[in-house]
């Protein structure tokens, strides 16, 4: 089982249009979870950080279940500048007591107009 | 005034040369970190360094030899290039705990002949 999975589409939506993405994680202990975004041939960018709480940012709002190891993003009136790969992103302790960050393989996004 | 910069920006040679990159980072990050992102687009951890100490060495050839000569560097040294080693390759820093939010570097695209 990878340690962070998703769904990775691609989902192509219409302009306006509300899509959901969702991202499961295998390691119970993970105390650490973000959403980035990727454009084609660009960096990872950091798009926000996932609390247990959920939080919103504008338009986009990230859920977190730790009992399910569940995390949602949900992006709301869909602009074309959307269009990007989307990263789910936790925080782990691997061997050895180091922390780091482990990405899922992403969702691909494509708003058409 | 980048964040994180590595040079080159575009690699191309060929199999079983030496090559280095390069990556420096200057938010005051003490921690550094080297990724692979294969053509498949899965990013996958290679080194971590925290104030010049190695401390995650995942499962890499030893032909892969990071070196940081002081914490705001990172370099990345790459002995008989196979062809398997095209990738792209994304330098990233952090403050602290590697499993806080990361900033990427906008990658080295190696490209083996």
């Amino acid at each position: 089982r990878k340690e962070v999975e998703q769904d990775p589409g691609p989902f192509n939506v219409p302009e306006g249009a509300t899509v959901a993405f969702n991202c499961t994680y295998s390691n119970s202990a993970s105390q650490s979870f973000f959403w980035y975004r990727q454009d084609c041939r660009k960096e990872p960018k950091l798009l926000m950080s996932v609390y247990s709480s959920g939080n919103e940012d504008g338009r986009f709002t990230a859920q977190l279940n730790r009992a399910s190891q569940y995390i949602s993003l949900l992006i709301r009136d869909s602009k074309l500048s959307d269009s990007a790969t989307y990263l789910c992103v936790v925080g782990v302790i691997s061997s050895g007591s180091a922390r780091q960050l482990t990405f899922g393989s992403g969702t691909q996004l494509t708003v058409l107009p | 005034d980048t964040a994180v910069s590595q040079t080159p920006k575009y690699l191309v040679t060929q199999m079983g040369n030496d090559k280095s990159i390069k990556c420096e980072q200057n938010l005051g990050h003490d921690t550094m970190y080297w990724y692979k992102q294969d053509s498949k687009k899965f990013l996958k951890i290679m080194f971590s360094y925290n104030n010049k100490e190695l401390i995650i060495n995942e499962t890499v050839p030893n032909r892969f030899s990071p070196k940081s000569p002081d914490k705001a560097h990172l370099n990345l040294h790459i002995n008989s290039l196979e062809l398997g080693d095209s990738a792209v390759y994304f330098c990233a820093s952090s403050l602290r705990r590697g499993d806080q939010p990361q900033h990427f570097g906008d990658g080295t695209r190696l490209s083996i002949l």
